[in-house]
């Protein structure tokens, strides 16, 4: 069965300092692999996306980037944290096929002080 | 104004009640899935459609593609049912890689 681990689950980190969000999926091969942020009270904003190794599209412009190093991994980050970025992380997968369901990692509240 | 408007957006209900949450959207979708976020912040997806109606246990997921609207109905709410239902609309033209979501119905549900 497939399984999409996202690490880690809570994160307070200063101002200007950087970020590295991981997220591994076992049991696919080849996943549409996505990075979700949900500020509080709005809906799931799509911030990055990738449908294989290296490839990375992104939805919205801003201090984030995302990494596919490997097939199964999607890595986000930032190398200066802004105030702005406080909230609730998720990554999800779903096989590359049109209409597939999405499943969510557990997600990571990162709180930027 | 979203794609995707839910309503309501938080809704307390006895135990025992019969649940209805909404979902209506403004742009062509193919499909629509249905999602569950607990206190805890992880999500699950319970339903996913593109007509008619589908039913998992207590919970009944019905939408009307011409009408674009859906809803979510729980019979016989239970103290656990209490989470954040959230709507997500696939765009008919849509690649796979873009979901539009409605920004969630808070349920608590009362002993």
């Amino acid at each position: 069965s497939q399984t999409i681990h996202q690490w880690p689950a809570t994160l307070v980190q200063p101002v200007g300092s950087p970020l590295s969000l991981e997220c591994t999926v076992e049991g696919t091969s080849n996943p549409n692999l996505y990075w979700y942020r949900q500020a509080a009270g709005r809906g799931l904003q799509l911030l990055f996306y990738s449908v294989g190794i290296g490839q990375i599209s992104s939805e919205v412009p801003q201090n984030l980037s995302a990494s596919r190093p490997q097939d199964r991994q999607f890595i986000l980050s930032s190398k200066k944290l802004l105030l702005s970025d406080s909230g609730f992380y998720l990554c999800a997968w779903s096989v590359q096929q049109y209409n597939s369901p999405l499943h969510f990692g557990n997600g990571t509240r990162l709180t930027v002080t | 104004k979203n794609e995707v408007e839910q309503s309501p957006q938080n809704l307390t209900a006895q135990e025992g009640e019969f649940i209805t949450i909404n979902c209506s959207y403004s742009v062509g979708i193919s499909a629509l899935h249905w999602l569950q976020q607990h206190p805890g912040g992880g999500i699950v997806s319970l339903f996913m459609l593109s007509s008619g109606k589908k039913k998992h246990g207590r919970l009944i997921a019905t939408i009307n593609i011409q009408e674009k609207h859906s809803s979510l109905h729980i019979t016989a709410s239970h103290p656990r049912d209490s989470a954040v239902y959230i709507c997500a609309g696939v765009p008919s033209s849509n690649t796979g890689n873009q979901f539009y979501f409605g920004t969630g119905t808070s349920l608590t549900v009362i002993p």
